[in-house]
């Protein structure tokens, strides 16, 4: 069964400052699709940043952007500048043996200290 | 701008009970999806369905059941609640194109079984 690894349960960041949050996956496709998604305590799942295997650029949206190790299976997201509105549970996922299942991480959640 | 609705925040309801958790999206999304969230074990796939009337299992279909009568809705139905279903029920709907874009997720359920 395909897993998604979110190493770290917990993390802390000063607001302003930069925050790196990591994701590992495992998977035997070639193509396939990578996602963080943000929880915050409204519940309200909102999509962070979408990445597409088969492009080798990291993508960046505004302050977010990821560090994809394709060979490494890491998938690794930056926040920067911090906001106190970036407190939430993040959540990686990937798409599931090509199909368009989500298998998702048991998250990281992240609080931003002012 | 509501655009996956799940018709209750909270829910409680008594061992033995049948349980239905609906689920409204208004973006003629093809697939819907079931997960469940609990603490430390992220969010895991209960049921999705690709069209009307078509479901597939997922990871924890047992004790569980949906339904899919209308493009739009997609209920979740508990048969016999349990205690051990007490948890949070997310829903989510996705287009059904060449790429996956990400899931568009309601603000959840959280379902206390007494």
């Amino acid at each position: 069964a395909q897993t998604v690894t979110q190493s770290q349960p917990e993390m802390s960041v000063q607001e302003a400052e930069t925050v790196t949050l990591s994701c590992t996956y495992d998977t035997s496709e070639s193509d396939y699709y990578l996602f963080w998604y943000k929880q915050p305590p409204s519940r309200q799942m909102i999509l962070v940043i979408r990445q597409e295997a088969y492009k080798q650029q990291n993508a960046t949206e505004n302050r977010f952007s990821v560090n994809f190790q394709k060979a490494a299976k890491s998938f690794s997201l930056k926040i920067s500048d911090s906001q106190l509105g970036d407190a939430a549970m993040y959540f990686c996922t990937q798409t599931q043996g090509g199909s368009e299942k989500l298998v998702f991480g048991k998250g990281t959640k992240l609080t931003v200290n002012p | 701008d509501v655009k996956v609705t799940q018709s209750s925040r909270y829910l409680v309801k008594r061992t033995g009970e049948k349980v239905f958790l609906e689920c409204v999206q208004d973006m003629d999304h093809e697939n819907m999806f079931w997960y469940r969230q609990d603490p430390g074990l992220g969010l895991r796939l209960i049921y999705f369905s690709y069209d009307v009337k078509m479901k597939e299992k997922g990871d924890i279909p047992e004790g569980y059941s949906v339904s899919r009568e209308k493009k739009e809705r997609f209920s979740l139905i508990l048969e016999s609640a349990s205690t051990n279903q007490t948890s949070m029920y997310l829903c989510a709907s996705s287009l059904r194109l060449g790429g996956n874009y990400g899931y568009t997720f309601g603000s959840g359920t959280r379902l206390t079984v007494v």
